[in-house]
């Protein structure tokens, strides 16, 4: 697509149960980010897929969170088991590779836990 | 680690005038440096980028001044209008690390 895709949108889960936040990032783009943006902070790193290389999981904030893509292209970021705490705007962004480009971004999934 | 920070949490400036937008990085091994526009609702929009060997960089009416020497950077808006009101945040990375960003600015454009 012209664009970085997410999906869904919105997403309002109960605590406890596990949610899926996919990703479809610009094609041919090989760098993959997650960030997490919480109201009125900046962007949080999660995760960083570049190429067939390891992930860069660094910023993942508990082992409740993980995330993997598939051929080269789209993410899906998984949380399991979700808290309150995880209510944020999930950010996914996606460059032509890992160094001296700038990122495009989704538009984001809003994840409210209730 | 290091991280990216920003002067002012919040800046209104009357339609017509300039806005300048700063931030500050802490690590000296930063080579990239960009500005991204956030509007309600929507994901950050790339409005700029500079690279270390650099020092100003223009764009269409935007405008981004690097210092390494004292670690600044800052986003100049010239003739500012109601569209530019959002959130501005810098960000840094040091090679092919994830960029790391600020918490934001809000600028609000008084018509």
């Amino acid at each position: 697509g012209a664009g970085v895709s997410q999906s869904p949108s919105n997403k309002v889960t109960e605590k406890g149960k596990d949610v899926e936040l996919r990703c479809d990032p610009i094609s041919g783009h090989t760098a993959l980010y997650w960030y997490r943006q919480s109201l009125g902070q900046g962007l949080e790193f999660l995760i960083y897929f570049q190429g067939n290389s390891a992930p860069d999981k660094s910023g993942l904030p508990s082992d409740r969170f993980s995330a993997e893509r598939t051929g080269g292209s789209v993410s899906t970021l998984t949380i399991q088991r979700t808290q309150q705490e995880d209510s944020a705007v999930y950010l996914c962004a996606s460059s032509l590779d890992g160094a001296g480009y700038g990122y495009t971004f989704g538009s984001g999934t809003r994840l409210t836990v209730v | 680690g290091e991280s990216v920070g920003l002067h002012l949490p919040t800046l209104s400036v009357q339609e017509g005038d300039n806005s300048i937008i700063n931030c500050a990085y802490s690590n000296s091994a930063s080579d990239y440096f960009i500005w991204y526009k956030q509007e309600s609702g929507k994901g950050p929009q790339f409005i700029i980028d500079i690279r270390s060997n650099m020092d100003k960089r223009q764009g269409q009416r935007v405008t981004v001044l690097l210092n390494k020497t004292v670690k600044h950077l800052s986003l100049q808006i010239a003739a500012t209008q109601p569209g530019d009101s959002a959130v501005y945040f810098c960000a840094d990375r040091s090679g092919n690390t994830p960029l790391v960003f600020g918490k934001g600015t809000r600028l609000s454009v008084i018509a």
